[in-house]
Parts: structure tokens; sequence; C-alpha cells
């Protein structure tokens, strides 16, 4: 099993929608989460970290379910500026950060 | 006034050739690191460099190798160059372990 897996998607969704992307990792003793969108040709930008009682920002929800091992990311409202790569990253230990292979969202008029 | 910087942005290059990559943050941070995202887009990290010392080292060919010389720059060589060298190569750093990365433009590596 991967330390951290993504759907790699595409995800085509129109304007205006819901979408949402899970991400289950392996290390239980995993202590942080984040999200981060990458455009093409482009560094990985921190979207949000994840903490345990969930947490938003504007349109972007993102939740940990420990027990599940699997965090999520949830976008309202969709934009075609939102169309990126969606990567997650877990902490598996102190300076160890794992990355999921990124979903890719695709925003259309 | 840019928080994460690399040099070069790209490198083209051939084979068994030298090359190093430079980074620096002036975010004040106490962690760097480097990434290489090679075709697939998969990230994967190479080294961790805390308070200048080295914290992970993965399964990376020894022909890699970091060098800091202070807590702002984390310098990337690269010997003996080889075609599966080729990805971007991205520098990040973060305030302290475990917590939020930030990563520099990338430098495109190219081995012909």
């Amino acid at each position: 099993r991967k330390e951290v897996e993504q759907d790699p998607g595409p995800f085509n969704v129109p304007e205006g929608a819901t979408v949402a992307f899970n991400c289950t990792y392996s290390n239980s003793a995993s202590q942080s989460f984040f999200w981060y969108r990458q455009d093409c040709r482009k560094e990985p930008k921190l979207l949000m970290s994840v903490y345990s009682s969930g947490n938003e920002d504007g349109r972007f929800t993102a939740q940990l379910n420990r027990a599940s091992q699997y965090i999520s990311l949830l976008i309202r409202d969709s934009k075609l500026s939102d169309s990126a790569t969606y990567l997650c990253a877990v902490n598996i230990r102190n300076n160890d950060m794992r990355f999921g292979a990124g979903t890719r969202l695709t925003v259309k008029p | 006034d840019t928080a994460v910087s690399q040099t070069p942005k790209y490198l083209v290059t051939q084979m068994g050739n030298d090359k190093s990559i430079k980074c620096e943050q002036n975010l004040g941070h106490d962690t760097m690191y480097w990434y290489k995202q090679d075709s697939k887009k998969f990230l994967k990290i190479m080294f961790s460099y805390n308070n200048k010392e080295l914290i992970i080292n993965e399964t990376v060919p020894n022909r890699f190798s970091p060098k800091s010389p202070d807590k702002a720059h984390l310098n990337l060589h690269i010997n003996s160059l080889e075609l599966g060298d080729s990805a971007v190569y991205f520098c990040a750093s973060s305030q302290s372990p475990g917590g939020p990365e930030f990563f520099g433009p990338g430098t495109r590596l190219t081995v012909l």
C-alpha cells in the first residue's frame, strides 16, 4: 500500500459544481495534514492545513478522519480558476512529508 | 521579495556532467527540503535539513549531495548526471518540523 494515495482523476466539472477529493494514508502515527494546489509547470502552493475538527476557508472545506485514515477536500461553487492539480500531503514523522500523486481538476464553463 | 528562490530555473546539460542548484529562503524558517518531481508528476522528498543538520536522506544516489552554508540556504550538487535525473527539482522550507512547507519555483533539469 502506498503511503499516501489519491484518485488521479481527472475530474471534469461545470462551473458552480461542488466537487470532493479524498486522500488515504497508511501511517496511523501521521501528525499533520495539508492540501496543496499545483498549476501546470508551477510549484505546489499551500491551500490549507487540515485539522482534526475540520476547517473551512471560503469555498474550501477540509476534513480529517483519523479512524479511517483519510483526509478530504470539498470545493463548493467551483470557479474556472480552481482548475489545477490538488495534492494531499501527510507528515508521517517530523521533516518527512509525503505527497499524493495529485488529483487533476478541470472546471468548465 | 520572493520567499523561496531557486537558481537556475532551467538547466540543460550532458550526461556525466556535474551541476549545482541553489536555494535560498528569506522566511526565517528552520527547515529546508529538496524534492524531485518526475515526468509522472510524483513529488518525492530527497533531503531535509534542520539547523544545518541532515534529518532525512531518502534512497537517493550518493551522486546527490545537499550543502547548507547557513540556515537560509540549501544547495543541491549532482555529480555524474544521468538521463534519469531529468526532472523538476523543488526546494522548500518550513518554520518547524511537520509544519506546512513553502516551495520555490522549481528547477527544470534536462540531461541529454
